[in-house]
C-alpha cells in the first residue's frame, strides 16, 4: 500500500507565479489535511478536505491560497501570486474514513518544498 | 505563549541510553499524536493515544497520555542510532480529531 504522495518534491516560483501542489491520500483514505512548516517554524494546521467539501480552512491566509479535494484525481493546493513568505515546506496527510480511533490517524506525505525567489 | 510545549528542545545521548521526551499542553489533549521526521524530509507516525493514563509501544518506543490528558511522554529504550531525528508532538484540542496543534520539536542526536 502506496503511501501520501506528494508532487512535486521541490518547487521554485518567481514572485508572483503560481504555485500548484499536490496530493494522493493513502489508498482508502478520504480525508485530506494541509500542513505548512515555515523555516524556523513548527508544523501549522492550513485547510481539511474530505471529496468536493472543504471542512475546515480555519488556517488558510485569507488570499491567494486556495484548495480542492475533486471527485476524482489528487488534491491541489493553489497559491497565487506567490511572495518570498509563501517558501516553506507544505506537507499533505491523509486518515481513513473508517471511523473508530483509526479514523483519526493522520499519515503524512514527503512534502513540497517551494522556494520563492 | 505556544499551546504545545515540547521539552527538551534538543538532546544528544549516547547509544544504548535511555531517553525521555515531554509534551505539554495548555489545554485538554483529544488525542496526542507522536512523529518522527528526519530533516528535510516527512512525518513518520509513531503513535496516537487518546484516552488518560493510556500507553503504548512499538519497538523501544513507549508513549503515554497521563490521567489528566495534558501531558505525554515519549521513552526511548536502549537508544541507536536510527532513532536520531526530530521528534514532533501534535495534538488535537479541540475534540473535532481533525485540526493537529503540533509542538516545535526535539532534535535527538545518538552518538556512538
Amino acid at each position: 500500500n502506496a503511501g501520501v504522495m506528494q508532487n512535486p518534491r521541490h518547487l521554485v516560483r518567481r514572485r508572483g507565479q503560481e504555485a500548484r501542489l499536490r496530493c494522493s491520500p493513502m489508498k482508502g483514505h478520504s480525508h485530506v489535511y494541509w500542513y505548512r512548516q515555515l523555516p524556523e517554524e513548527g508544523l501549522k494546521f492550513m485547510v481539511y478536505l474530505q471529496k468536493e467539501n472543504i471542512i475546515d480552512e480555519s488556517g488558510m491566509p485569507k488570499e491567494r491560497f486556495s484548495a480542492e479535494f475533486p471527485k476524482e484525481g489528487p488534491s491541489i493546493l493553489r497559491i497565487q501570486q506567490v511572495v518570498r513568505g509563501d517558501s516553506a515546506a507544505y506537507f499533505c496527510a491523509s486518515s481513513p474514513s473508517t471511523g473508530g480511533a483509526a479514523s483519526y490517524e493522520q499519515y503524512f506525505g514527503p512534502g513540497t518544498r517551494l522556494t520563492v525567489t | 505563549s505556544q499551546e504545545l510545549e515540547q521539552s527538551p528542545q534538543s538532546l544528544i545521548v549516547q547509544e544504548g541510553k535511555n531517553l525521555t521526551i515531554n509534551c505539554t499542553s495548555s489545554k485538554t489533549l483529544y488525542g496526542l499524536y507522536w512523529y518522527k521526521q528526519k530533516y528535510g524530509e516527512g512525518l513518520i507516525f509513531l503513535m496516537m493515544l487518546q484516552k488518560g493514563g493510556e500507553e503504548k509501544s512499538h519497538e523501544k518506543i513507549t508513549a503515554k497520555l497521563d490521567e489528566k490528558k495534558q501531558q505525554s511522554s515519549l521513552h526511548i529504550t536502549a537508544s541507536q542510532p536510527s532513532h536520531a531525528g526530530i521528534y514532533l508532538c501534535g495534538a488535537d484540542l479541540t475534540g473535532g480529531g481533525n485540526k493537529l496543534t503540533f509542538g516545535t520539536g526535539t532534535q535527538l542526536k545518538v552518538e556512538l
